[in-house]
């Protein structure tokens, strides 16, 4: 899920297929993680959270897996729709409240007709 | 309840000049954070204000500088402009009881 300078990793996922979308943390410390989903020409919206006691939480069509061993953050979209077509982002943040949060590069979900 | 508010949505302005740029928080939150995003950076945090006084800061030129009023609402500033502080400025709003921050729909400013 994170991306070094201009060209953002692309998922192409077949409309109605679930779509997965990775991302890796740097901070061990961090107990707070958060996923973005940013259409063109717009600010980042808040999709889903979950805090470092849970390793899964769900939404609507929205699930949020995460592994601490290995510093694993995923978002699984399913039944994705165009409407799902934006830049995802991940986010990191350590609990004490004074700590700021720590964005990745993000990820470009692509839907195919 | 309404949402993030960012005043202007764009701007251009040449280089040398200086702009300041607004944001309106949801009624009730009163930490203000903002952010530069460029396709080539990414997100890059800026600053973070929580009544009236930064409580966090990033990795910028001192050209940068923000303020929180009583409201909370928060402007930055960006003096002698440069090139390269071409980008879609956001600001992001959160309560004490959640971490979670809500965006605003940014201020894209162009410096010629």
């Amino acid at each position: 899920g994170e991306s070094v300078g201009l060209h953002l990793p692309t998922l192409s996922v077949q409309e109605g297929d679930n779509s997965i979308i990775n991302c890796a943390y740097s901070n061990s410390a961090s107990d707070y993680f958060i996923w973005y989903k940013q259409e063109s020409g717009k600010g980042p919206q808040f999709i889903i959270d979950i805090r470092s006691n849970m390793d899964k939480r769900q939404g609507q069509r929205v699930t949020v897996l995460l592994n601490k061993t290995v510093k694993h953050l995923s978002l699984q979209i399913a039944a994705t729709q165009p409407g799902d077509s934006a830049v995802y982002f991940c986010a990191e943040k350590v609990g004490n409240r004074d700590d700021k949060i720590i964005f990745g590069k993000g990820t470009r979900l692509h839907i195919l007709p | 309840k309404a949402g993030v508010t960012q005043t202007p949505r764009y701007l251009i302005k040449t280089r040398g000049q200086q702009v300041t740029l607004s944001c309106s928080p949801i009624s009730g939150h009163r930490s203000v954070s903002w952010y530069q995003q460029t396709p080539g950076q990414g997100l890059q945090f800026l600053f973070e204000y929580f009544s009236e006084t930064q409580r966090n800061k990033g990795n910028f030129p001192g050209r940068f500088s923000g303020r929180q009023f009583s409201n909370s609402r928060s402007e930055m500033n960006v003096s002698t402009l440069e090139l390269g502080d071409s980008a879609l400025y956001l600001c992001a709003s959160s309560n004490l009881n959640t971490d979670t921050q809500y965006f605003g729909p940014g201020t894209r400013l162009t410096v010629l």
